[in-house]
């Protein structure tokens, strides 16, 4: 089966950093997605990590250690803006086009003055 | 990259009948996926719409519910039959690229 956790909610000052987790058991794996989500709106792309390690890209890292089953999505000098729902998917395997993603419970991140 | 345009955005529709949804990649793509969000929740895969055979359904939803139709490389309709308020979520169709994945605007469906 799929089982994909993350916290529920989360609260950060602006300027901050706040760390979200996402941990996975999954009956395969090839990759990791991590989706910014905002209230009414369509998923938004932030990062993908396939091999071990930190993927950064701006304010936003994503770290991902395959034998734990474990990423993280860092957000760095919160804004207010950032507040959202941030989703961790993982990608079945398969080839291209051809592979499913399941998602995560979702994070709501609050980020307060 | 992949471009999908969704359509209608929103609907609000009367229990008991059936909304049909829409969604156009401007590529062609082998697969195409349903995602349901219910209020407050994370999103949860209904089917993969493969083209040229029929979609492959998750546990818990069934084609008499959803049917999909693919007859394109490009285009995919989901349809929500005999609706009841419980199928009031916002509905999303996605493609899959190498390192991305890509959503329509989402449908927000609500059932009365």
């Amino acid at each position: 089966g799929q089982n994909i956790d993350q916290p529920t909610e989360m609260t950060a000052t602006e300027g901050a950093i706040v760390q979200i987790n996402c941990t996975y058991q999954t009956s395969g794996f090839n990759g990791l997605f991590w989706y910014q989500q905002h209230a009414g709106e369509a998923p938004t792309f932030l990062s993908y990590n396939v091999l071990d390690g930190l993927e950064e890209k701006g304010r936003f890292s994503s770290f991902l250690s395959r034998s734990k089953g474990y990423s993280y999505l860092l957000l760095k000098e919160l804004q207010m803006k950032d507040s959202a729902s941030y989703l961790c998917a993982v990608r079945a395997p398969g080839t291209g086009t051809a592979s499913k993603l399941t998602f995560g419970t979702g994070t709501r991140l609050q980020v307060t003055l | 990259s992949a471009v999908i345009s969704q359509k209608p955005s929103r609907d609000i529709c009367q229990r008991g009948t059936s909304l049909t949804i829409q969604c156009q990649v401007d590529s062609q793509v082998t697969m195409m996926f349903w995602y349901r969000q219910q209020p407050g929740q994370s999103l949860t895969l209904i089917a993969t719409a493969n083209q040229g055979s029929e979609a492959t359904y998750e546990s818990g939803f069934v084609i008499d519910k959803f049917p999909i139709s693919r007859p394109n490389l490009t285009f995919s309709t989901l349809t929500v039959s005999n609706m009841s308020p419980e199928d009031s979520s916002i509905y999303l169709c996605s493609v899959v690229g190498i390192t991305e994945a890509f959503f329509g605007q989402g449908t927000r469906l609500t059932v009365v």
